[in-house]
């Protein structure tokens, strides 16, 4: 069975600081992708980045980066210089090519990040 | 903009009632996916369509049915509503091949409400 795991519910940093969102994840799988996702306070579930389980490079869009590390199964995402705007619910989520993880994606809980002025 | 369409946007209910929500893939897509968004529960996956056949099934109760008719619009039906069916109702999308690399294109979702 798959299992993502954000151990942080909630997180609340001023602005300008810089956050990292935890992710874990358990897959039999040899294949699998993993996912990050935004939900902002109106509720539709933005894409963020997809990674796949054969590259391990960290990946880096303007203030967004990711940490991949298959050696500890995480899918680290920080946000540097964080802004009102970035305030959200984030989800990172599984996705295996095999078996019964087939056609589903797996999500975390979420991690709910306030950005104060 | 995602290119997936859901309707309706709310929809308020009483118990026992049933409803239907549809949802439009991306012009294309030929799977479909429905999620449902709770508090206890969080995100979870319910099943999945690809091209009118259902190819997946997670954590849907019988209650609930699904189709995926020819022209690939989807519909999920609630029947038989409890309070705990009040939650956010996902509709997703991707292209050909069943979603091999999991890349999903969400809808805004339909908020259903039981009273």
């Amino acid at each position: 069975a798959q299992k993502v795991t954000q151990a942080q519910t909630e997180i609340s940093v001023v602005e300008k600081e810089d956050v990292t969102l935890d992710c874990v994840y358990e897959t039999r799988d040899t294949t699998y992708y993993l996912f990050w996702y935004k939900q902002p306070p109106s509720g539709e579930l933005v894409f963020l980045i997809r990674r796949n389980s054969f590259d391990e490079q960290n990946e880096i869009s303007g203030r967004y980066s990711w940490n991949f590390q298959k050696s500890t199964s995480s899918f680290n995402f920080t946000i540097t210089a964080s802004q009102v705007v970035d305030s959200a619910v984030y989800f990172c989520a599984l996705w295996g090519a095999g078996g019964t993880s087939y056609g589903k994606l797996t999500f975390g809980q979420g991690t709910i990040l306030t950005v104060h002025p | 903009d995602s290119g997936v369409t859901q309707t309706p946007k709310h929809l308020i209910t009483a118990t026992g009632q049933r409803v239907t929500l549809r949802c439009s893939p991306r012009s294309g897509d030929l799977s479909v996916y429905w999620y449902q968004q709770s508090l206890d529960q969080g995100l979870q996956f319910l099943i999945q369509y690809y091209n009118g056949e259902e190819r997946a099934k997670g954590n849907i109760l019988e209650r609930f049915s699904a189709q995926q008719f020819p022209d690939l619009h989807s519909e999920l039906n609630l029947s038989s509503l409890e309070l705990g069916d009040s939650a956010l109702y996902f509709c997703a999308s991707s292209g050909t091949g069943g979603a091999y690399n999991g890349e999903l294109f969400f809808g805004e979702g339909s908020r259903l409400t039981v009273l």
